[in-house]
């Protein structure tokens, strides 16, 4: 079935330093969306990116979609503690009728 | 903003029995409903989706028997775990699709299953 590798799987970092979460598909993707799961918590919606390139920002957090729309990255600067949390990417699947989950990357952040 | 709550929270029940989990859209009606299981530190694995009035499409290597999903209005889902196992214990979460443009996602906070 479809798949996404997300990497890496786990990323620690001192507090302000930048992090990058990396999302590959072998597949051409429609689009693609990101969430965030802190720990004991459900995932919480944070974008979806659609059209090939495409860059989005909130604050501290850039995603973009790669022009060929396999790939997707999720960047944040700065890191603070209350970034603490495992990231997901979820492109749509096939059919177009479900999200389907990747593994996740889990961030922890010493102060 | 668009809420999907979940009953219970947590459950712990005995094996052999049946056990009822419901996902409400609670300011939007959804007319699509997903179900995922999640394994501690694994992603969430989708189940099966779930279309109000019809028959609930399970993923590969879901047992429909098992898993048994309900979406008898456009508000309500129900999953129930059928003799249940031990390893049946994990974190179950429902989904809607819905809301203002209709296409956002929105999640449960989930339902913890243990089974002793």
């Amino acid at each position: 079935g479809q798949q996404v590798m997300q990497i890496p799987q786990y990323q620690h970092v001192q507090e302000g330093e930048d992090f990058t979460t990396y999302c590959n598909s072998s597949t051409t993707l429609s689009n693609i969306q990101w969430y965030k799961q802190r720990p004991g918590g459900h995932p919480v919606f944070l974008i979806q990116l659609v059209k090939s390139g495409e860059v989005k920002k909130q604050k501290r957090l850039t995603f973009q979609f790669g022009e060929a729309k396999k790939n997707s990255s999720l960047h944040i600067t700065a890191t603070q503690t209350t970034d603490v949390g495992t990231y997901f990417c979820a492109p749509t699947n096939q059919a177009g009728t479900a999200l389907i989950f990747g593994k996740g990357t889990t961030l922890s952040v010493s102060s | 903003g668009a809420v999907v709550s979940q009953h219970p929270s947590w459950v712990i029940c005995k094996s052999g029995t049946s056990v009822k989990i419901e996902c409400r859209s609670l300011d939007f009606q959804a007319t699509t409903m997903f179900w995922y299981r999640q394994f501690p530190k694994q992603s969430l694995m989708l189940m099966a989706t779930s279309n109000e009035g019809s028959k609930a499409t399970y993923e590969q290597g879901v047992e429909k028997d098992k898993f048994l999903i309900n979406h008898a209005s456009l508000t309500l889902s129900t999953l129930t775990v059928t003799s249940a196992h031990p390893e049946d214990s994990s974190f179950y979460i429902c989904s809607a699709r819905g809301g203002g443009n209709g296409n956002t996602i929105y999640f449960g906070e989930g339902s913890w299953l243990t089974v002793v």
